[in-house]
C-alpha cells in the first residue's frame, strides 16, 4: 500500500544532542514537507521540498536542517540550536504544493 | 499574507446533533481549501477539498463544507455527530507561488452523550 512512513513514533533525546527524524514515501510525490505541531498552535511549516536536491525554509526553520537526496526520503535533523525541540513532528507529501497533502503518523520528540 | 482563522478553539456537541465548524481565510486569489481531521497522537486525514466548481463539497464520514467567497469562509458541517467524530479539525488553504498548505490552529470537537 502507498503511504508515508515516519519513524520512530516516539523519540527521546538529551538536551544538546542532534537527532534525525525519518520520513519515507512511496506515493511518487514530488513535494514533501515537515511541520511542527504544538498544543494550540496548529501546524507550522519547518521546511519543504518541491523536487529532489532542492528545499526551502518554512516559517520556523531555525535549529532544523533537511536533505532531499532521493525522491522518496526527506529526513529532518533537529539540532542543538533548536531552543525548544520537544514537539510532535509531521511529515507530508503531495503531487504538487497546491494539492492535498498526505500525512505520516508523526514522531513525538521529547528532549530531556 | 495568506492566513486561516478557526475562531472556535473547542466545541462540544451532543451525539446526534448537527455540527458546524467555522473557517475563514485570507487569500489573494481563488483558493484551494481543505479540511483535515486528526485523532490524538495520529497524523492528519483529509476530509474534503475545494478547488473550483460547485461550492458545496462532500467529503468522507458524512462531512460537507460550503465555500462562500463573499464571506471568505469554508465552514465544515455534519448533520448528525457520532461519538467517533471527537477529534481535532484543521482548515487549510492552498498556497500561492508553490510553497505549502497553510493551516489554521484547529478546533477540538468533543461529543457528549
Amino acid at each position: 500500500d502507498g503511504g508515508i512512513t515516519q519513524s520512530p513514533k516516539y523519540l527521546f533525546r538529551k538536551e544538546g544532542q542532534n537527532v534525525t527524524l525519518s520520513c519515507e514515501q512511496n506515493l511518487n510525490h514530488d513535494a514533501m514537507y515537515w511541520y511542527r505541531q504544538d498544543p494550540g498552535q496548529g501546524l507550522r511549516l519547518i521546511y519543504y521540498s518541491q523536487i529532489v536536491n532542492d528545499f526551502q525554509k518554512g516559517d520556523i526553520a531555525e535549529g532544523y536542517s533537511v536533505s532531499r537526496e532521493k525522491k522518496e526520503s526527506f529526513p529532518l535533523t533537529v539540532t542543538s540550536a533548536q531552543k525548544n525541540p520537544t514537539a510532535f513532528y509531521l511529515c507530508a507529501s503531495s503531487i504538487d504544493p497546491a494539492r492535498s497533502a498526505f500525512f505520516g503518523q508523526g514522531t513525538r520528540l521529547t528532549v530531556v | 499574507a495568506q492566513s486561516v482563522t478557526q475562531p472556535d478553539i473547542h466545541i462540544t456537541v451532543s451525539e446526534g446533533a448537527s455540527l458546524e465548524l467555522r473557517c475563514n481565510y485570507s487569500y489573494g486569489a481563488t483558493p484551494y481549501l481543505f479540511w483535515y481531521v486528526q485523532s490524538p497522537g495520529q497524523g492528519l486525514q483529509l476530509l474534503l477539498k475545494y478547488f473550483s466548481g460547485d461550492t458545496l463539497v462532500q467529503g468522507i464520514k458524512g462531512f460537507e463544507a460550503e465555500f462562500k467567497r463573499s464571506q471568505s469562509s469554508f465552514n465544515l458541517r455534519k448533520p448528525s455527530v457520532h461519538w467517533s467524530d471527537a477529534a481535532e479539525y484543521f482548515c487549510a488553504v492552498g498556497p500561492q507561488a508553490g510553497t505549502a498548505l497553510i493551516f489554521g490552529k484547529g478546533t477540538t470537537l468533543s461529543v457528549s452523550s
